[in-house]
């Protein structure tokens, strides 16, 4: 297996301009994260959806952002219009929904897109 | 204010060194979880503790999760350059969703050869 799949794997940008990241989960996972990392934040969970329907956003910081998951295979993550504080690297990562009878789950982080806004 | 508070935030030591990394909150959790995240790559799980008081072990890492569930800790034992990265502490509420993680502020460590 590939792995979690991220593209671009750095994206440079003007303020102002839309922004769209895009990940691949790993087959057969049904659950899919959407993180920002800084060195101010840390590790931040923007939104997360289970069997392609968004179940929790209220990490994403403002309505200039997005998400979007069309099906089981693809989801992005669009920022419009960026902003220089929209600078970091995100994140996405996958999971299974765990063993039977366990509540906890192992998330695979893809390798990250370092966005910069000029 | 971080849910998951990691110290140190920064700890340097020479290889064959002992080093404990703390991941601390007054949140209770029904599950932790230890990443480590290398430059340029997302974070990689080393282990994940489910019962208060749990001790598991990995190699030279050992990692126990406290009585209460509310803290945890990770210690490395003969440390080794190949241990340089930085480690992530994630937690699942006991109040909330068990998918959602929240992370903590991360621990940078450097092992010099």
């Amino acid at each position: 297996d590939a792995g979690v799949i991220q593209s671009p794997r750095h994206e440079v940008t003007e303020m102002g301009q839309e922004v769209t990241l895009r990940c691949k989960p790993i087959s057969g996972h049904d659950y899919l994260f959407w993180y920002r990392q800084t060195m101010m934040r840390g590790l931040e969970l923007l939104i997360y959806f289970n069997n392609n329907v968004p179940i929790d956003d209220s990490g994403m910081p403002e309505d200039r952002f997005s998400a979007k998951m069309p099906n089981a295979s693809f989801s992005t993550l669009k920022i419009q219009p960026s902003e220089p504080r929209d600078s970091a690297v995100y994140f996405c990562a996958s999971s299974t929904p765990g063993t039977s009878g366990s509540s906890y789950n192992e998330q695979f982080f893809g390798p990250g897109t370092r966005l910069t806004v000029l | 204010t971080q849910l998951l508070e990691q110290s140190p935030q920064f700890l340097s030591i020479q290889e064959g060194e002992n080093l404990t990394v703390y991941c601390n909150s007054s949140s209770v959790f029904s599950s932790l979880q230890w990443y480590r995240q290398e430059p340029g790559e997302g974070p990689v799980l080393l282990v994940t503790v489910v019962t208060g008081g749990e001790v598991k072990k990995l190699k030279r890492l050992t990692f126990q999760f406290g009585d209460a569930r509310k803290d945890s800790s990770l210690h490395i034992t003969a440390a080794q350059p190949g241990d340089t990265g930085l480690y992530l502490c994630a937690g699942a509420l006991a109040r909330g969703s068990a998918r959602q993680l929240t992370f903590g502020s991360g621990t940078q460590l450097t092992v010099l050869p």
